[in-house]
């Protein structure tokens, strides 16, 4: 089993849909989770960084993180054409692991 | 702002050619990291750095070796490149340990025919 699993998509949506993606993890240890934004030909920045139980939120993104169930979730509210790029969640055990990234489609 | 560059955004090279993947950061950082990036498999750790002339390996370092002579550069080199080495590399760096945030760059796209 991997210890970081994320459906790769692609997900395509409308211009205003709520989008919601995902990752499962294995290691019930882990206590600090990232969300990354890869634009096309670009390296990953950091999108949001959330440590332990519970929800945060920055403007339209909001992650929110339930160890219960050892499951991550970043949601997007009022999708725009510009947040159309692959999102990679991490998690950090002693070292930063990555899944293999949800490819998001956001059609105008 | 950070900023983490890359000698090159595309690379095409031979098999067994001596092949080096250059990165340079600006901020001072302490932490460097090499990944591989490919379809299916997401991001893989080769080697990281966590001061001038030290080296760790990461998950995937068969075939590569790292060298960090100055704290702003860390250069990735594959002794031998085969056509299994063909993926995009990102470089990233980070203030802390490997707990602190990375900062990426934007990656090189190498080929090996």
């Amino acid at each position: 089993q991997k210890e970081v699993e994320q459906d790769p998509g692609p997900l395509s949506v409308p211009e205003g849909a709520i989008v919601s993606l995902n990752c499962t993890y294995s290691n019930s240890a882990f206590q600090y989770f990232m969300w990354y934004r890869q634009y096309s030909r670009k390296g990953p920045e950091l999108l949001m960084y959330t440590y332990s139980s519970g929800n945060k939120e920055d403007g339209r993104f909001t992650a929110q993180v339930d160890k219960s169930s050892k499951y991550i979730s970043l949601f997007i509210r009022d999708s725009q054409p510009s947040d159309s790029a692959t999102y990679l969640c991490a998690i950090l055990g002693n070292k930063l692991i990555f899944g293999t990234g949800t490819l998001l489609a956001v059609q105008p | 702002d950070v900023k983490v560059t890359q000698s090159s955004r595309y690379l095409v090279k031979r098999t067994g050619e001596k092949v080096f993947l250059e990165c340079v950061q600006d901020m001072d950082h302490e932490n460097m990291f090499w990944y591989r990036q490919d379809p299916g498999l997401g991001l893989r750790l080769i080697y990281f750095s966590y001061d001038v002339k030290m080296k760790e390996k990461g998950d995937i370092p068969e075939g590569y070796s790292v060298s960090r002579e100055k704290k702003e550069r860390f250069s990735l080199i594959l002794e031998s490149a085969s056509t299994n080495q063909t993926s995009m590399y990102l470089c990233a760096s980070s203030l802390g340990g490997i707990t602190d945030t990375q900062y990426f760059g934007p990656g090189t796209r190498l080929t090996v025919l």
